[in-house]
């Protein structure tokens, strides 16, 4: 299958610091990714669509000030926390979306990258 | 709106055949999915319905109905290593994003 990374896997920051993710998709394209934020023992819960050349989409209740999204490249996507802050500490996946047959869209994830803030 | 409906926890034995019941509602549904996920780890595609009817995969089943925005999960001679969280996921029509239940935590005991 398609295989996604993330860098880093896992970062300690001090509260008020920036802190940029990585999403690359090694093996093909992938116009759309998507960042999604997982508390512990909670699902995934989308942060955002990242769509190849134009602005990403938010859902409700993110700040896109805060989290900033760059899909610079076919196979780059990076997500910024500006201004970290202790409530911000979470596991961050991001996925990208490769065709299947028959239409549907399989989302692969990267690794995960675990932010701790101080 | 949309909702995604499983169980929270889940306890089998090591050996047995456990099966991970997942109701939805929605509009534009195009298909369901469903991931593996280890503590600290990201989910891994397990298996996709988009018909009625039952997707065998080595250990692992899944079955949709459709009609009745039903899917479950079918795990077989459960081992050790099936301890992890599997959540259910829909596709609705156009390019959007899944739609993740809250998943269900299964423990395999011996």
């Amino acid at each position: 299958g398609a295989v996604v990374s993330q860098h880093p896997s896992w970062v300690i920051c001090k509260s008020g610091t920036s802190v940029k993710i990585e999403c690359r998709s090694l093996d093909f394209q992938a116009t759309t990714m998507f960042w999604y934020r997982q508390f512990p023992k909670q699902s995934l819960m989308l942060m955002a669509t990242s769509n190849e050349g134009s602005k990403a989409t938010y859902e409700q209740g993110v700040e896109k000030d805060k989290f900033l999204i760059n899909h610079a490249s076919l196979t780059l996507s990076t997500l910024t926390v500006t201004s970290a802050h202790p409530e911000d500490s979470s596991f961050y996946i991001c996925s990208a979306r490769d065709s299947l047959a028959g239409g549907l869209y399989e989302q692969f994830f990267g690794p995960g990258t675990r932010l701790t803030v101080l | 709106g949309q909702n995604i409906d499983q169980p929270t926890e889940m306890t089998a034995t090591e050996g047995a055949i456990v099966q991970i019941n997942c109701t939805y509602q929605t509009s534009g549904f195009n298909g369901l999915f469903w991931y593996q996920q280890h503590a600290g780890e990201a989910p891994t595609f397990l298996s996709y319905n988009v018909l009625d009817g039952l997707e065998e995969k080595g250990r692992f089943s899944s079955f949709l109905s459709r009609s009745k925005g039903y899917s479950y999960l079918l795990l077989k001679e459960l081992q050790m290593k099936d301890s992890a969280s599997y959540l259910c996921a829909i596709e609705n029509s156009g390019n959007t994003p899944l739609v993740f239940g809250k998943g269900t935590r299964l423990s395999v005991i011996a």
